[in-house]
């Protein structure tokens, strides 16, 4: 299985800040990735796929890019509705496994 | 509009089986690839299915052999049919849609709760 790695686990930041999450797979997985964004109590929200396309919906304060095995999500200016757990997925092979999540919460 | 809805969970015990299942609406379940997520109190994302339009499916390691996602076209309904239930199969179990053989899970559910307890 291809296993995913986000770092870091969990960050601190304030309104108005720059904010990139990684996530590394221990395989090449080209650019078959994507980005979810969770909040509590509620079912994912794709942001990202394909590594660096946008999802329709989602401001553009969200990128993403990356191939192989190194991805990055970055925020340009945080919001107070982006403070929430996000997560990498890759779609390369099966299991589509996830990372283990990066919680932004509010400095 | 797009909409997923899961029924099915709840409390069972532990070698007992369930089954789950997802009301679509706005589009067609079999005409697209459909996914089952699930995430364990307090956990992480964890896929667990797929089913492909042409009807081929794939499974996570950890189900293989004890759950099985099917579809009924007629009534335009995801399942998901979960045998020899573990502790460890407590969690809250998304659908989703995909957007294409690779693509993301676009749309998701509100997702139901399974608790496998004695």
């Amino acid at each position: 299985d291809i296993e995913m790695t986000q770092s870091p686990s969990s960050v601190s930041a304030s309104v108005g800040d720059r904010v990139t999450i990684t996530c590394r797979a221990s395989q090449g997985i080209s650019s078959w990735l994507a980005w979810y964004q969770q909040k509590p109590g509620k079912a994912p929200k794709v942001l990202i796929y394909d590594a660096s396309n946008l999802q329709s919906g989602v401001p553009s304060r969200f990128s993403g890019s990356g191939s192989g095995t190194d991805f990055t999500l970055t925020i340009s200016s945080l919001q107070p509705e982006d403070f929430a757990t996000y997560y990498c997925q890759q779609a390369n092979s099966f299991p589509y496994t996830f990372g283990q999540g990066t919680k932004l919460e509010i400095k | 509009e797009v909409r997923l809805v899961e029924s099915g969970g709840g409390l069972i015990q532990p070698g007992g089986s369930l089954r789950l299942s997802c009301a679509a609406s706005g589009f067609t379940v079999s005409s697209n690839y459909m996914s089952w997520v699930r995430q364990a109190p307090g956990k992480g994302l964890e896929w667990v299915s797929v089913i492909y339009s042409g009807g081929a499916t794939y499974y996570a390691d950890s189900v293989k052999g004890r759950f099985t996602i099917s579809r009924d076209n007629s009534k335009n309904t995801l399942y998901l049919q979960m045998n020899s239930l573990r502790a460890e199969d407590t969690a809250v179990y998304y659908c989703a849609r995909d957007k294409g053989i690779v693509g993301p899970h676009d749309y998701w559910g509100q997702g139901t709760l399974v608790t496998v307890s004695s």
